[in-house]
């Protein structure tokens, strides 16, 4: 079974300043991550996934993030916040390539200050 | 290229009545997959479909059901609504599965 866990349901983050955002995830077999984000009222729109290879990933707007299997973790990265990060953010994991299930967690509300 | 389609993007229904969503997917994509969103069990499936078969579905009672016609387009419906189906509900579609899926923007359902 599959379980998606983010550290944080809220984050404030200054203007400028870094972003990180914590997943971590469990599975029976090595996984395939995501990170999706969503603004008001809208769907998902995916900054990045990992699937095979290199660990370091990166996404758009200028998001990236490591797989860490020793750690379980996804986490999720920017190094300047800019006030259009501000959004929910999802990390969500699947254990196959080939159904089209994803297992998310609950969400980090990312607020961008001045 | 257009992306997916959902419709009506609200909806308010009455508790007892049913509702019957729906979801285009981009052109060529074979996979629709649907999600429910509120604010408190979070993002959880509801089930996908792949050439107008079922091949996975969430842990949800027999009144969400769907179906999805040889042209890929999707339906989901809910029988006999309660308060707690008021949700966001995204659909999703892809060639073949989680790796490259686009969401839609959802439709928001009200039941009163």
């Amino acid at each position: 079974a599959q379980s998606v866990t983010q550290l944080g349901s809220h984050v404030s983050v200054s203007e400028g300043a870094l972003v990180l955002l914590r997943c971590n995830y469990s599975s029976s077999v090595p996984p395939y991550l995501f990170w999706y984000v969503q603004y008001p009222n809208q769907g998902l729109q995916l900054l990045l996934k990992y699937t095979t290879g290199a660990t370091l990933v990166k996404g758009i707007n200028g998001f990236e993030a490591e797989f860490k299997k020793s750690e379980t973790s996804f986490h999720l990265t920017k190094p300047s916040a800019h006030m259009s990060d501000a959004a929910e953010y999802f990390c969500a994991v699947s254990e196959t390539d080939s159904w089209g299930k994803l297992q998310f967690g609950a969400g980090t509300q990312v607020v961008v200050t001045p | 290229k257009a992306g997916v389609t959902q419709t009506p993007r609200y909806l308010i229904k009455t508790r007892g009545q049913q509702v019957t969503l729906s979801c285009s997917p981009i052109s060529g994509h074979r996979s629709v997959s649907w999600y429910q969103q509120t604010p408190g069990q979070g993002l959880q499936f509801l089930f996908e479909y792949f050439s107008e078969t079922q091949r996975n579905k969430g842990n949800f009672p027999g009144r969400f059901s769907g179906r999805q016609f040889s042209n890929s387009r999707s339906e989901m419906n809910v029988s006999t609504l309660e308060l707690g189906d008021s949700a966001l509900y995204l659909c999703a579609s892809s060639l073949k599965g989680a790796l490259g899926y686009t969401f839609g923007s959802g439709t928001r359902l009200t039941v009163v």
